[in-house]
């Protein structure tokens, strides 16, 4: 069974600081991993996608890929209460029939306060 | 506009009433998925298609049957719903098999 592990939270932080969630996952042979974020009752939107390893910048966000350590992270600066959503991280697998799997964690909710 | 769109957004069914939920994307996208969320569980996929009559079953297939005749459409059909089914659905496209998921709006289906 392939995991994605995010810790539920909620993460709180201050307006204005640097948010930092984190992901774990199990396949060393992955390949894709995302980052979404959802607002309640709607559906996920893709916020960064990445990878290899290292830093990808855009705007506020930045995502990190380690695949040695099997990690990966959103750092999201400048937080804003608009981005008090949940964030679901998504590891793609590619099964041995060529089908591929999109495997979600649960979510990390963030709570920005103003 | 490029979108997934899905319908009904909002159903309310009884025990065993056959149901259809459409899924229709005007991407050209070759791949699409159906997934239920439910709290605590996070984003569970259903069933998948990589191309035309082409499908595979996801983590939790049990109950549900999926159909690809053409590229753009993938419902969802649920031959005898039951109380457990009770979730919300998303729809998903992509490109190709390592790129990221488009999704519709939801499906909120309540089985009673």
């Amino acid at each position: 069974q392939k995991e994605v592990e995010q810790n539920s939270g909620p993460l709180s932080v201050p307006e204005g600081a640097i948010a930092s969630l984190n992901c774990t996952y199990s396949d060393r042979g992955s390949q894709s991993f995302f980052w979404y974020r959802q607002y309640s009752g709607k559906s996920p939107e893709l916020i960064m996608s990445i990878y290899s390893n290292g830093d990808k910048e855009d705007g506020r966000f930045t995502a990190q890929l380690n695949k040695a350590s099997q990690y990966v992270s959103l750092l999201i600066r400048d937080s804003q209460p608009s981005d008090s959503a949940t964030y679901l991280c998504a590891v793609n697998y590619l099964k041995n029939t060529g089908f591929q799997k999109l495997v979600f964690g649960t979510g990390t909710r963030l709570l920005v306060s103003p | 506009e490029a979108q997934v769109t899905q319908n009904p957004r909002y159903l309310i069914t009884v025990t065993g009433k056959k149901l259809t939920v459409t899924c229709s994307q005007n991407m050209n996208h070759e791949y699409m998925s159906w997934y239920r969320q439910d709290p605590g569980l996070g984003l569970r996929q259903i069933y998948y298609s990589m191309n035309v009559e082409v499908t595979d079953k996801g983590d939790v297939p049990e109950g549900y049957k999926v159909s690809r005749k053409e590229k753009r459409n993938f419902p969802l059909i649920l031959e005898s719903p039951s109380p457990n089914q009770t979730s919300l659905y998303f729809c998903a496209s992509t490109v190709s098999a390592n790129t990221e998921a488009f999704f519709g709006q939801g499906t909120r289906l309540t089985v009673v």
